[in-house]
C-alpha cells in the first residue's frame, strides 16, 4: 500500500483558494487517489476521487501530475466551514480493500 | 434515508469486560470496515469485509474480533477489553471493492468508548 504524506496543518482566509498537496511516492498502477473531510467528533466524509489529470466536482477539484507521485487538492474560495481536517488516501483492491487514512491536514479557516 | 449507524453512541467500560459495537448500513454495500481514531494518529483501520465470506485484518487488528454473519452488519467485538482500546470507532461501508476501482466508504456517526 502507498504510503502518503501530507503537510500537519495549515492556515488560511475566508475567500481564498487553498490547496493541499499530498505525495505517494509508491502510488500502485491500480490505486486510485481519495480525498476525504472530516469534522470534530464526526465520519470522515468523501469529498473527491481521481486516478490522473484533473477531477472537478460541485466542492473541489484534484490535480493529479502525470507520474502521479503526488495529487492536490483544491478548494475555491473557503468559508469558516470548511475548517477541518483533510485526508488523502491511496487504495486499491490489490490484495484486498486494505485502508490506509494517515495524519491528515488540519485547514484551519480565518475571518 | 441512506446510513450507516453504530451503537452504543457513548460506552464507558471496565477492564475484561466483553464488549460489542454493532454497526448496520440500509445502502446494501458489500463493503464494511472498521477504525479506530486517537489523537495525533488519524484513522487507523481494524477489521474490513469484503463480503459476507470475507473479513481480513486491518493495520490494527490486535484484541479485536469481527463477524459478518449478514451483509447489512458488522459487528465489533472487545472480548477482553483493556484501557489502550480507548478511542473513538468508526464503521464504514462502501458498495464494493471491484478490480480498478475505489468506491468512496460512507460513515457511521462514530462510537466513544472509554476501557477503566
Amino acid at each position: 500500500l502507498a504510503k502518503t504524506t501530507q503537510p500537519i496543518s495549515m492556515d488560511s482566509y475566508e475567500g481564498q483558494e487553498v490547496n493541499i498537496t499530498c505525495s505517494h511516492n509508491n502510488i500502485a498502477t491500480n490505486d486510485y487517489i481519495t480525498w476525504y473531510q472530516q469534522f470534530p467528533s464526526q465520519g470522515p466524509r468523501f469529498i473527491i476521487q481521481g486516478y490522473k489529470t484533473k477531477v472537478t466536482n460541485e466542492v473541489a477539484s484534484l490535480f493529479i501530475p502525470a507520474d502521479r507521485k503526488s495529487s492536490t487538492l483544491s478548494l475555491p474560495r473557503v468559508s469558516l466551514s470548511d475548517t477541518a481536517v483533510y485526508y488523502c488516501l491511496v487504495a486499491s483492491d490489490t490484495g484486498g480493500f486494505k485502508t490506509i487514512f494517515g495524519a491528515g491536514t488540519r485547514l484551519f479557516v480565518k475571518a | 434515508e441512506a446510513q450507516v449507524t453504530q451503537n452504543p453512541r457513548y460506552l464507558i467500560t471496565v477492564t475484561g469486560k466483553k464488549l460489542t459495537v454493532t454497526c448496520s448500513q440500509n445502502m446494501n454495500h458489500e463493503y464494511m470496515s472498521w477504525y479506530r481514531q486517537d489523537p495525533g494518529l488519524g484513522l487507523r483501520q481494524i477489521y474490513y469485509s469484503m463480503n459476507v465470506e470475507v473479513t481480513d485484518k486491518g493495520d490494527v487488528p490486535e484484541g479485536y474480533k469481527v463477524s459478518r454473519k449478514e451483509k447489512r452488519n458488522f459487528p465489533l467485538i472487545l472480548e477482553s477489553p483493556s484501557p489502550n482500546q480507548t478511542s473513538l470507532y468508526f464503521c464504514a461501508s462502501s458498495l464494493s471493492g471491484l478490480a480498478g476501482s475505489y468506491n468512496e466508504q460512507f460513515f457511521g456517526p462514530g462510537t466513544r468508548l472509554t476501557v477503566l
